[in-house]
């Protein structure tokens, strides 16, 4: 069975350096988003896209923050400078779309900043 | 936007029993409500859903029942096993046109006691 899958599976970066998390989805859905999980805590919507846009943000997707689909495959989240409060689990997921609302999760990466 | 408070947070059983999770969403647009498990450090793994226009869904020890009227859905979960435990989130969706997100309950720590 087709999954999404992330990488790297960890990161331990510097405040203030920039991150990029990978995402690859099933490869016949159409709608793409991030979340993220603070230890312990519930998951969080930040980001979706679709149709090489973002159609919906939260408040947390503040300008440090950004998304592209750089090819037919991949999708990425980029923290421009990351703070200490970044630190958590992100994860990707996929829709098929046209009527399946079905949302499939990435195994997730596990962001540490120090 | 929507909001879902989910309960109890924590629910110990003993292996056999039955566990009910309850949730409650504000958005009266919500038409799609999954229900995702947990393992610790791993993905969330959809185990059930339900659109608006049902009012309970069965697979084999797990059920769905949503009441519209009161903006309330639970997940029932009979003949626990010791593999049930994890943690249960609830979620809800006014998808449609470009966007799916979900908006999260709070989740649900169920412990199966052998």
């Amino acid at each position: 069975e087709p999954e999404v899958t992330q990488t790297p599976s960890h990161q331990v970066t510097q405040m203030g350096q920039e991150v990029i998390l990978r995402c690859v989805p099933i490869s016949n859905h159409l709608y793409f988003y991030w979340y993220r999980q603070i230890l312990g805590q519930k998951v969080e919507f930040l980001v979706s896209f679709y149709n090489n846009e973002i159609s919906e943000k939260s408040e947390i997707f503040d300008d440090q923050f950004s998304v592209e689909r750089p090819d037919g495959s991949n999708f990425t989240l980029k923290i421009r400078s990351t703070k200490l409060e970044d630190s958590a689990m992100y994860f990707c997921a996929s829709i098929e779309g046209s009527g399946q609302e079905t949302q499939y999760f990435g195994p997730g990466t596990r962001l540490l900043v120090l | 936007g929507e909001n879902v408070e989910q309960h109890p947070s924590t629910l110990s059983v003993q292996e056999g029993d039955s566990a009910v999770i309850k949730c409650t969403y504000s958005d009266s647009a919500s038409n799609y409500f999954p229900w995702y498990k947990q393992e610790l450090g791993k993905r969330p793994q959809l185990i059930i859903d339900i659109r608006s226009n049902v009012g309970e869904k069965k697979d084999q020890r797990i059920a769905v029942t949503l009441n519209k009227t009161a903006k309330h859905f639970s997940l029932h979960i009979t003949e626990t096993q010791p593999e049930d435990s994890a943690v249960y989130f609830c979620a809800a969706s006014s998808g449609g046109g470009s966007n799916y997100k979900l908006t999260f309950g709070k989740g649900t720590l169920l412990t199966v006691n052998p």
